[in-house]
């Protein structure tokens, strides 16, 4: 299994372009999350898809939109880039548990897009 | 609003001896807390989860402790050894509702040889 898997590795755009983050995993997970990941501010939610068909606002969403296409693939897409984008992007997906009677969910993350706008 | 507090001054430890990590968090009652493992250039990997009503858990030679009145988890790595060095996340959780997980910033601990 592959897990987690996002394209491309590496990103540089000019302010106001714009381009889409890919994301899949094979673990048959419900939920997929993208998180932006900054200096001191560790990672900050921007979108989440609790189950195919559904997406939700995260912490930090504007700027940003998602679409969950099948239960695999969770894109996250910048319309018109500007340079506070500059960050790098995770794509995690969840597992749901049952510990003890609380449910739990237990991210697996993907390696993560390095994005720069210039 | 919800804060959660890791040290974010790098821990230097020598190899062998015990790391502890703590992880604080204000204005928040998860239901759990989770440890995360993130190497440079990748992302965040699980380690161990803890319920709110377990005071301790072990997996090999990590240890987590869950003080709900301290709202405090401390995490320790004994016998330390220079592959262990990372930066390590906590994220609380709740279990309502959606089951969203938040992240702290992370405390990067090296282990000198």
């Amino acid at each position: 299994n592959a897990g987690v898997t996002q394209t491309p590795k590496f990103q540089v755009l000019k302010t106001g372009q714009s381009m889409t983050l890919q994301c899949a995993q094979d673990m048959n997970h419900n939920s997929m999350y993208w998180y932006r990941q900054d200096p001191g501010m560790g990672l900050r939610l921007i979108y989440y898809s609790a189950s195919e068909g559904t997406t939700d606002k995260g912490e930090v969403p504007n700027g940003y939109n998602v679409s969950r296409l099948n239960k695999r693939e969770f894109s996250l897409r910048l319309e018109s880039a500007a340079p506070s984008q500059t960050s790098v992007y995770f794509c995690a997906s969840s597992e749901r548990g049952l510990a003890g009677g609380i449910n739990t969910d237990t991210q697996y993350f993907g390696p993560g897009t390095r994005l720069t706008v210039l | 609003s919800q804060k959660i507090e890791q040290n974010s001054e790098a821990l230097n430890i020598q190899e062998g001896k015990t790391a502890t990590l703590t992880c604080n968090y204000t204005n928040y009652s998860p239901a759990y807390l989770q440890w995360y493992r993130q190497d440079p250039g990748r992302g965040p990997v699980f380690l161990l989860l803890i319920r709110e009503n377990e005071k301790e858990k072990r997996k090999e030679r990590l240890k987590v402790t869950f003080d709900t009145t301290l709202k405090q988890s401390l995490f320790h790595i004994t016998a330390s050894q220079p592959a262990d060095s990372a930066t390590y996340l906590c994220a609380l959780g709740s279990s309502g509702g959606y089951q969203k997980v938040t992240f702290g910033t992370g405390t990067k601990l090296q282990v000198i040889p």
